[in-house]
């Protein structure tokens, strides 16, 4: 059973503040990992994708692989009210490369 | 370009009745999946399609069935409705090793 944790929180920062998410997965053969933006009563939406071990930058958030560690991270730097959201870490992985999502961490920002 | 457009949007079922969602992308992609999410349990993988003419069972394929009827459309039939099916279904969409493009869902009730 491939299997993706995250901590479920909820996780509250206040604005400006960075709010750091982790994911493990179990599955070796995952080759692609994605973080997900999912506001409530709305349909997931890509926010990171990343292939290779280390740091990938894109604005205000930095997603970190360690394939060694089995581990994902998602920083999101000055957090702002917009960012509240749950998120979502997935791999990817099998013949036709399905993702397999955590459970979601949920993300309070506050003013 | 509508991306994958999902329908119905909501529907309430009767416990026994048979339903079918439907699901088409317009993005020519080669994989599509049906995902239900639960509160607090993340998206499931239900049934994907890696390619034309070929389907496969995903985590949680108990009760449902699929086709996938060409490149574009891939559907989701439940025969006989339990209120444990009831959940908000995805269906998403992907060109290999890239990111899932998601439909908007379908909140499904089993009373």
């Amino acid at each position: 059973q491939k299997e993706v944790e995250q901590n479920s929180g909820p996780l509250s920062v206040p604005e400006g503040a960075i709010a750091s998410l982790n994911c493990t997965y179990s599955d070796r053969g995952s080759q692609s990992f994605f973080w997900y933006r999912q506001y409530s009563g709305k349909s997931p939406e890509l926010i990171m994708s990343i292939y290779s071990n280390g740091d990938k930058e894109d604005g205000r958030f930095t997603a970190q692989l360690n394939k060694a560690s089995q581990y994902v991270s998602l920083l999101i730097r000055d957090s702002q009210p917009s960012d509240s959201a749950t998120y979502l870490c997935a791999a990817s992985s099998g013949s036709a490369r399905q993702l397999t999502f955590g459970s979601g961490t949920q993300l309070t920002v506050l003013p | 370009n509508a991306g994958v457009t999902q329908t119905p949007k909501f529907q309430v079922l009767k416990t026994g009745q048979s339903m079918t969602l439907q699901c088409a992308q317009d993005m020519n992609h080669n994989s599509m999946y049906w995902y239900r999410q639960d509160p607090g349990m993340g998206l499931r993988l239900i049934y994907y399609s890696a390619s034309e003419g070929t389907t496969d069972k995903g985590e949680v394929p108990n009760g449902y069935n699929v086709s996938r009827l060409n490149k574009r459309e891939f559907s989701l039939r439940l025969e006989s409705a339990a209120p444990s099916q009831t959940s908000v279904y995805f269906c998403a969409s992907t060109v290999r090793n890239t990111e899932a493009f998601f439909g908007q869902g379908t909140r499904l009730t089993v009373v």
